[in-house]
């Protein structure tokens, strides 16, 4: 199975930082059909995990423009661009491209 | 407005069963392959099963290969885990989502195994 590995797994950040998350795949994601399957979620606390970016670096819908990814193989970021109060929470990555799904272990960020 | 609603959860013992299910409205069910994932208590997200959009298709992880069945019922909108031979270890809160993107989840149920 694929291994993600997220780094670092704890993030302290004060408000309006810009912070970054890496992932990396123990292989390449890129798909025989062209397409990365790598996207990031967010769980804030007591609640589901959401869709912040899908395909590497496309941003879900109503997902605020501060969220960006980045990345191809087996290297992705996830940059927060001026951390806000409701970004709070864990991240995690996540790959479709090589069955089966495979989640990160998750990065919690918190406020300094 | 998609919504994924999750019931079933609850205590159970050691080596019993438990059914869940999963109710999905505000998008065409039949078209999307759906998956379960869970959550152990303060602990990372693990994916458990996933189905095709038929259901002909079905995958699990080894840890609950032949325990679990994932199945669905596009008539009703609905997807189900029978949870077999439960172990403590399966305690956790158990998500449906739509497995495209993993784009839209459930609000989770939570399931006990204990004695």
């Amino acid at each position: 199975d694929v291994v993600l590995t997220q780094t670092p797994p704890t993030l302290s950040a004060t408000i309006g930082q810009s912070v970054s998350i890496s992932c990396r795949s123990s292989q390449s994601l890129l798909h025989s059909n062209g397409n990365t399957y790598l996207h990031w979620l967010l769980q804030r606390p007591g609640q589901s995990p959401q869709l912040l970016i899908y395909l590497v670096s496309r941003l879900e819908s109503g997902v605020p423009n501060r969220f960006s990814g980045s990345g191809s193989g087996t290297d992705f970021t996830l940059k927060i661009s001026g951390v806000e109060a409701e970004d709070l929470g864990v991240y995690y990555c996540v790959q479709g491209t090589h069955a089966p799904d495979t989640f990160g272990a998750g990065t919690k960020l918190e406020l300094k | 407005e998609v919504q994924l609603v999750e019931s079933g959860g609850g205590l159970v013992q050691p080596g019993r069963s438990l059914k869940l299910s999963c109710a999905a409205s505000g998008f065409t069910f039949s078209n999307y392959y759906m998956a379960w994932v869970r959550q152990a208590p303060k602990k990372g997200l693990e994916w458990v099963a996933t189905i095709s959009t038929s259901g002909s298709r079905t995958y699990y992880p080894d840890s609950v290969k032949g325990r679990f069945t994932i199945s669905r019922d596009n008539a009703k909108s609905s997807l189900y885990l029978q949870m077999n031979s439960l172990k403590s270890e399966d305690t956790a809160t158990y998500y449906c989502a739509r497995h495209e993107r993993f784009a839209y989840w459930g609000q989770g149920t939570l399931v006990t195994v204990s004695s």
